[in-house]
């Protein structure tokens, strides 16, 4: 069953533009993932934060984690047309992986 | 790119034949994993196998059955599917299983059943 819930389900923006995802989940973790895929290809670990850090960056990526609100989000900053893809957060669960619903990005150029 | 390695990247049968699925690293990995993906979902957890035995089924049908013949290679056999398991196979490793690090996926195989 998917740990995480994501929205947008989709999310259509201009190059250059901002694109925020939001990722909740239900159980208590001690980290969570972010994952890209392009279309009909394989998942892309983008990034992990860990339970006791707030707010991690990696080059136009920001991820915030609210462990009181069991949520987290994923900003992408000054998109490109390169970044269309779907999107999915994943948290542990004992020793599985488990991944959210996803959202599909489309950067229009 | 990606240092796990799938083949056949497509794959087509009908519902009385066998195959295989392969999919192959060399990072050293000792957790390898089985994901089925439907079009438009997120990956779904088959099989872990963890120092080449399995640890988690996911309550798979029989007529799917992995096989770790050594720390590098994973297989999935394929027997007498339905049209319903069309979708795209996808294999993962992790450094070991149950530390919840980071996976690393294949391009994963794409599976249609006539």
């Amino acid at each position: 069953s998917q740990q995480g819930e994501e929205d947008p389900q989709a999310l259509s923006i201009q190059e250059g533009e901002n694109a925020t995802m939001n990722c909740s989940y239900k159980t208590s973790i001690n980290n969570l993932q972010w994952y890209r895929q392009n279309s009909g290809r394989g998942l892309v670990h983008l990034i992990l934060i860990r339970s006791n850090e707030r707010e991690k960056h990696s080059g136009r990526l920001r991820v915030t984690l609210d462990t009181s609100k069991k949520s987290s989000s994923l900003l992408i900053t000054a998109s490109r047309a390169a970044d269309t893809a779907s999107y999915f957060c994943a948290t542990p669960n004992g020793n599985k992986l488990v991944f959210g619903a996803g959202t599909i990005l489309r950067v229009k150029s | 790119d990606t240092d796990v390695t799938q083949t056949p990247k497509h794959l087509v049968m009908g519902m009385t034949n066998k195959k295989s699925l392969k999919c192959e690293q060399h990072m050293g990995h000792r957790a390898m994993y089985w994901y089925k993906q439907k079009a438009k979902k997120p990956p779904e957890l088959m099989f872990v196998y963890s120092y080449e035995k399995l640890s988690i089924n996911e309550s798979v049908p029989s007529r799917f059955s992995p096989e770790c013949p050594n720390s590098s290679l994973l297989n999935l056999h394929l027997h007498a599917l339905q049209p319903e398991d069309s979708a795209l196979y996808l294999c993962a490793s992790s450094q070991v299983l149950g530390r919840a690090g980071e996976l690393f996926f294949g391009e994963g195989s794409r599976l249609t059943v006539l």
